[in-house]
């Protein structure tokens, strides 16, 4: 089967640094993304990682270990806009298998 | 949503009613995919069509049908709707190893 596994909340304050992570079991795995949904629309592509390592895109980073089937996204200098459902997703031969998301809530 | 374009947005069905969702994409991506949202959920892959005249199911194919019309259009059909089919549907292109893009989403209730 396959399954994937996140934080249904996190909490930060403004300015603080995140880390959402995600453990999957899966067979056929070519890479894990990220995507942001606010509010129930659209998702939006945060990120994709088909190799071990970090990837940079500026505030956002993303991190994958295929040896330990797991991942996270970093948000860095959190701002209120930041406050979105995240999910995690894998590459599945070609298909995406997501996770039930991370709500992310930034206070003041 | 650049680039995704769905059709409705919102849609009220009284169970065993037919209906299509449309979907239509203008960036000339071959891969096209229908997702279905549940409230506090992740997306359900419905189906998929990595090419026009080709199509596959996903994760949750049952009681859906998809038409690939030509490269940009990519149709849902719900043949006999049920109150289990009330979610949001969403309409996404792209390739799973690069960026999906999706639309704006249809929101369906079944009664």
């Amino acid at each position: 089967g396959q399954s994937l596994e996140q934080p249904s909340e996190v909490t930060a304050v403004e300015g603080a640094i995140v880390q959402i992570n995600c453990t999957y079991q899966t067979s056929g795995f070519y890479g894990l993304s990220w995507y942001q949904q606010h509010d129930g629309g659209a998702p939006t592509f945060l990120s994709y990682n088909a190799l071990d390592g970090l990837e940079e895109t500026g505030r956002f980073s993303s991190f994958l270990s295929r040896s330990d089937s797991y991942g996270y996204l970093l948000l860095q200098e959190l701002q209120m806009k930041d406050s979105a459902s995240y999910f995690c997703a894998v590459n599945r031969r070609g298909k995406l298998i997501f996770g039930q998301g991370t709500e992310l809530s930034v206070k003041p | 949503n650049a680039g995704v374009t769905q059709t409705p947005k919102f849609q009220v069905l009284k169970t065993g009613q037919s209906m299509t969702l449309q979907c239509a994409q203008d960036m000339n991506h071959n891969s096209m995919y229908w997702y279905r949202q549940d409230p506090g959920m992740g997306l359900r892959l419905i189906y998929y069509s990595a090419s026009e005249g080709t199509t596959d199911k996903g994760e949750v194919p049952n009681g859906y049908n998809v038409s690939r019309l030509n490269k940009r259009e990519f149709s849902l059909r719900l043949e006999s709707a049920a109150p289990s089919q009330t979610s949001v549907y969403f309409c996404a292109m792209g390739l799973a190893g690069e960026t999906q893009y999706f639309g704006p989403g249809t929101r369906l209730l079944v009664l």
